[in-house]
């Protein structure tokens, strides 16, 4: 069947380490992928997407590169901050019945200490 | 700001009572959908209309009931809550095809 699967969090790091959030995928043909982040007590946010193989997903820093060869959808960032503490959700998006739906992961947290 | 609007942002239940969330979009589009949130789980599909007029079944539909009232609003209906109920309720609504979906703040709802 059609699945996320998101590494285990929780996930701790220092302010300006580096970040690797590993997304891999089960999908019949070639699904669009995308990273939400939800912060706490709010909804989840659209932070990245990549709608083909090779392509490269960014926003605020950071990135995912859409991986056909291994099924797979990483977040990375260079440099986190404070601020990105929060969940990370990996997703997928498939036709269904007519219309569509998101696949999730399911969800990592992150914390970032100062 | 545009975007997905729930009401009520919490609310706490008994056992075997009703209540309908709301959602509401202001983006023109077309289809709706209605997730649940449960610790480790990710989000889960409930009910999702993909037009105007339609509604249909997601993955875990028992126990809801969904209203399309017109192209901006969506509604989730519980006619008897369940312990098992207990949960944050997303909705989220999409203009086309392969697009991202919005999503509102959600629901944060208790059933005791």
């Amino acid at each position: 069947g059609n699945s996320v699967t998101q590494m285990e969090g929780p996930v701790t790091l220092s302010e300006e380490a580096f970040l690797t959030i590993n997304c891999t995928y089960t999908a019949t043909g070639y699904p669009s992928l995308f990273w939400y982040v939800q912060y706490p007590g709010e909804g989840l946010q659209l932070l990245l997407k990549a709608t083909k193989a090779d392509d490269k997903g960014s926003n605020k820093g950071f990135e995912a590169t859409y991986r056909k060869e291994t099924t797979s959808f990483h977040l990375e960032k260079g440099s986190v901050q404070v601020s990105d503490s929060a969940v990370y959700f990996c997703a997928l998006i498939l036709p269904y019945q007519g219309a569509q739906k998101l696949v999730f992961g399911q969800g990592t947290r992150l914390t970032i200490n100062p | 700001n545009a975007g997905v609007t729930q009401t009520p942002k919490f609310q706490v239940l008994k056992t075997g009572q009703s209540m309908t969330l709301q959602c509401a979009q202001d983006m023109n589009h077309n289809s709706m959908y209605w997730y649940r949130q449960d610790p480790g789980m990710g989000l889960r599909l409930i009910y999702y209309s993909a037009s105007e007029g339609t509604t249909d079944k997601g993955e875990v539909p028992n126990g809801y009931n969904v209203s399309r009232l017109n192209k901006r609003e969506f509604s989730l209906r519980l006619e008897s809550a369940a312990p098992s109920q207990t949960s944050v309720y997303f909705c989220a609504s999409i203009k086309q095809e392969n697009q991202p979906q919005h999503f509102g703040d959600g629901t944060r709802l208790s059933i005791l």
